[in-house]
């Protein structure tokens, strides 16, 4: 029963460039959330979807940032024109239904060069 | 959103010592969590307790809803357990997380 997959684990981009973070939700869950973490700070959310549908996107960024839960494969989210103060650690997490015990992935850690 | 506090911001304990966190929110939620992020900056469910008391091995957790805190209880505390606890609650779509508190357990 394999946990909520991300990849890559690590990425490097530099100014300019895009980043794509993908997650694989638990088996059986169709939501999923999008949280970042700066350093030595908590999680801030970002973005909460369900297949096909964003559900609350009041965490994200207006500009370079997008998110989308296809029906099929992972979510993915999407950083255009990265800037350097787009580092941080990105999680993703699923749970089965809204408002139920969430688990989190192992994290992206995005560093932007 | 919701305020949350957690304290004490920083906790350095003896290997065996028993240590009690707190966590303060500002409104009513429908879902509280208790993570540990470890040193490799996993996320590590502890609890899911929107309401009373659980207990897994030298941890337990009690939420007072209506009084808007929570308790993480760890006892003996071993090395294993240093790394950041985090508290978050959660209301409508979202989880609202406190800044979390940085415990080091020495040998």
């Amino acid at each position: 029963n394999a946990g909520v997959m991300q990849n890559p684990r690590h990425l490097v981009r530099r100014r300019g460039q895009e980043a794509r973070l993908r997650c694989s939700p638990m088996k059986g869950h169709s939501h999923v959330y999008w949280y970042r973490q700066l350093p030595e700070e908590g999680l801030k959310f970002m973005v909460y979807l369900q297949k096909e549908n964003i559900i609350d996107e009041s965490g994200m960024p207006k500009e370079r940032f997008s998110a989308e839960f296809p029906k099929e494969g992972p979510s993915i989210l999407r950083i255009q024109q990265v800037v350097r103060g787009d580092s941080a650690a990105y999680f993703c997490a699923s749970s089965p239904l809204s408002r139920t015990e969430a688990f989190f992935g192992q994290g992206t850690r995005l560093t932007v060069v | 959103g919701i305020q949350v506090e957690q304290s004490p911001p920083d906790l350095i304990l003896q290997e065996g010592a028993n240590s009690t966190l707190r966590c303060n929110f500002s409104d009513s939620v429908n879902n509280l969590q208790w993570f540990h992020q470890n040193p490799w900056g996993q996320l590590i469910n502890l609890f899911y307790i929107p309401s009373g008391t659980k207990q897994n091995g030298r941890l337990s957790a009690t939420t007072v809803a209506t009084e808007r805190y929570s308790l993480l209880y760890i006892s003996s505390s071993q090395t294993t357990d240093s790394g950041v606890y985090f508290c978050a609650v959660g209301t409508g779509n979202q989880f609202y997380f406190g800044t979390g508190t940085s415990l080091t357990v020495i040998p």
